[in-house]
């Protein structure tokens, strides 16, 4: 299994400009989360889908768009990027409900908004 | 609300020294525990979690017991090597379960060990 996978690993975009980001598991997981880290300040929850067909806000929601494509696939959209939006995104995704689950987390993509 | 409290960084210590990382939540209910680690240019990886009170999470020699009473989580390793160097993140997850009860992180301790 390749667990959880995300690209590109390194993007730089100019401010305005669009891109959507990759995430992929092969765990047969229900949930999925996009994060985005920042120096100082932890992982930050930006959208997050419970199950195939849903999705919902988290923390840090403004200038993201996100789409759960199939049960594998939860893609993250930058719609007009902004210098604010330069962070480490991180996907993760989690087998079930149960409080004590761990989530599994992706490599990462570094994005860089000029 | 929850949130998650953690010892600023960096915490720089050598090798087989004790270590000590502190972690303080505030949350409703139940919550489960997690220390998740970040090494060099990776994704986070769970290195141990407690899902109730008294818990003891442990794993690499790593160990962290859920006190209620404190609301405290605090992650301990007798001796340290420099393959430990990396950030820890302590984070919660409110109690009863369900994907919408999502991961609330601190904001990560960052652990340099020298030779």
């Amino acid at each position: 299994n390749a667990g959880v996978t995300q690209t590109p690993k390194f993007q730089v975009l100019k401010t305005g400009q669009s891109m959507t980001l990759q995430c992929a598991q092969d765990m047969n997981h229900n949930s999925m989360y996009w994060y985005r880290q920042d120096p100082g300040m932890g992982l930050r929850l930006i959208y997050y889908s419970a199950s195939e067909g849903t999705t919902d806000k988290g923390e840090v929601p403004n200038g993201y768009n996100v789409s759960r494509l199939n049960k594998r696939e939860f893609s993250l959209r930058l719609e007009s990027a902004a210098p604010s939006q330069t962070s480490v995104y991180f996907c993760a995704s989690v087998p079930g409900t149960s409080g004590g689950n761990e989530q599994f987390f992706g490599p990462g993509t570094r994005l860089t908004v000029l | 609300g929850n949130s998650v409290t953690q010892m600023e960084g960096p915490v720089t210590l050598s090798e087989e020294a004790f270590l000590t990382i502190n972690c303080t939540y505030t949350a409703t209910g139940y919550p489960s525990l997690f220390w998740y680690v970040q090494y060099p240019g990776e994704g986070l990886q769970l290195l141990l979690k407690a899902t109730k009170a008294d818990d003891k999470g442990s794993n690499k020699g790593f160990e962290a017991t859920y006190r209620k009473e404190t609301t405290s989580f605090h992650l301990e390793k007798g001796s340290v090597q420099v393959s430990d160097s990396a950030v820890y993140f302590c984070a919660l997850r409110k109690g009863g379960g369900g994907a919408t009860n999502k991961l609330i992180f601190g904001t990560g301790t960052l652990l340099a060990v020298q030779p």
